[in-house]
């Protein structure tokens, strides 16, 4: 089925640890995003990606980079992390024209203990 | 102030209830005005868009865009247990980049 695949769906952490969330796409959109979101907080933008080769921080960026590999993946790094960083982490793609629509991948749980 | 506030709830109705859910933005340049639903340990999904100001009709969904106000609202009509989910309003301006969410309403429909 066409959408958002995120790896892994469920992980736990040792403050410190690193590792990689990937997300792929085969919408052939050409915008792709990571959120994290908790509760009474909403989705909050980590990163974006507007293009192949382009990416931009949003509103969390802290302790977190970003991939743009190519057109379909876009990979979230946690180097060194933190129990602030437990979360759930969406992926999303986007198709700009004719009308926005924003496609969510089914999620990361991570729990950083 | 953030862009987009919406009441978190939660909001529990019997089965059959009318339910109306909202969002009010401070952002005048916001053109396309999105619901998404998101059932629990899952991802949002796209629920309705409007384009503009104006109402939406489909099914026993029904979204309105009042841009004077800088208000939108999303109506359900004969509310269903399988309607039990949170919603979340998404605004974007005319390039469609970047969408801008509310904080999502908690929604529990009793049977």
């Amino acid at each position: 089925n066409a959408g958002v695949t995120q790896t892994p769906k469920f992980q736990v952490l040792k403050t410190g640890q690193s590792m990689t969330l990937q997300c792929a796409q085969d919408m052939n959109h050409n915008s792709m995003y990571w959120y994290r979101q908790d509760p009474g907080m909403g989705l909050r933008l980590i990163y974006y990606s507007a293009s192949e080769g382009t990416t931009d921080k949003g509103e969390v960026p802290n302790g977190y980079n970003v991939s743009r590999l190519n057109k379909r993946e876009f990979s979230l790094r946690l180097e060194s992390a933190a129990p602030s960083q437990t979360s759930v982490y969406f992926c999303a793609s986007n198709r700009p024209r004719p009308t926005p629509r924003y496609t969510f991948g089914s999620g990361t749980r991570l729990t950083v203990v | 102030q953030k862009e987009v506030e919406q009441d978190p709830g939660p909001l529990s109705v019997p089965e059959g209830a009318i339910v109306s859910l909202n969002c009010t933005y401070s952002n005048s340049a916001f053109q396309y005005f999105m619901w998404y639903r998101q059932y629990s340990r899952k991802g949002p999904e796209l629920l309705m868009y409007t384009y503009s100001s104006g109402n939406k009709e489909d099914g026993r969904f029904t979204a309105q865009v009042d841009k004077s106000s800088k208000y939108i609202s999303l109506f359900i009509r004969d509310s269903q247990p399988s309607d039990s989910a949170t919603y979340l309003c998404a605004m974007s301006s005319e390039d469609g980049n970047q969408f801008y969410f509310g904080t999502g309403t908690s929604l529990t429909v009793i049977p």
